[in-house]
């Protein structure tokens, strides 16, 4: 089966920094996704990870360990549009695995 | 930038009626695939389709649902006799090759079934 967890919701300050945690166990594994949800929008794609390690872009990271079924999305000076749902995603070939989605509540 | 579009952006529709949800990939896209996403919960995969046939499909995708590439653009979503289970968000992607998924999908803005 496949099994992915985050937290469901987090609060941080805008200008602030936030660290949204992923682990997953999976029967396949091709790399690791982040994804932006707002309400009621389509999941837009942020990062990915392949191999272990950090991968920057602009205010986003994202992290990987493979041997620990671990991932973590990094993001820094924290904007009030920002708030949204965080999803993490395993690929496993052509088709993604996602997690239930963490809710960033960003606050003044 | 290119983008996956998907008609109706909501569609409410009866117990038992059928609903075609309409798509319409990348134009030189060639693997397309359905997620759905109901209210408050995780997107899940549906379908993958590719070469005018199902290359994979989850558990939940069961002889109500049925895919089809009825011409060169568009990639269609049918559900047979719809139940209130089925109230979602249903999401349409498209990607150039089964590699391509490196860079993740595009979704489309989606449409949003209700059944009554």
């Amino acid at each position: 089966g496949q099994n992915i967890d985050q937290p469901t919701e987090m609060t941080a300050t805008e200008g602030a920094i936030v660290q949204i945690n992923c682990t997953y166990q999976t029967s396949g594994f091709n790399g690791l996704f982040w994804y932006q949800q707002h309400a009621g929008e389509a999941p837009t794609f942020l990062s990915y990870n392949v191999l272990d390690g950090l991968e920057e872009k602009g205010r986003f990271s994202s992290f990987l360990s493979r041997s620990k079924g671990y991932s973590y999305l990094l993001l820094k000076e924290l904007q009030m549009k920002d708030s949204a749902s965080y999803l993490c995603a395993v690929r496993n070939f052509n088709k993604f695995y996602f997690g239930s989605g963490t809710k960033l509540n960003v606050k003044p | 930038e290119p983008e996956v579009t998907q008609t109706p952006s909501h569609q409410v529709t009866q117990m038992g009626q059928e609903v075609i949800l309409r798509c319409v990939p990348i134009s030189n896209h060639l693997y397309f695939y359905w997620y759905r996403q109901i209210l408050g919960q995780k997107v899940e995969f549906l379908v993958s389709f590719y070469n005018n046939e199902i290359s994979e499909k989850s558990e939940i995708f069961d002889d109500q649902f049925s895919v089809e590439r009825p011409d060169g653009s568009n990639f269609t979503l049918k559900i047979r006799s719809t139940k209130l289970e089925d109230s979602a968000m249903y999401f349409c992607a498209s990607t150039l090759g089964r590699t391509h998924t490196n860079y993740g999908y595009t979704f489309g803005s989606g449409t949003r079934l209700t059944v009554v």
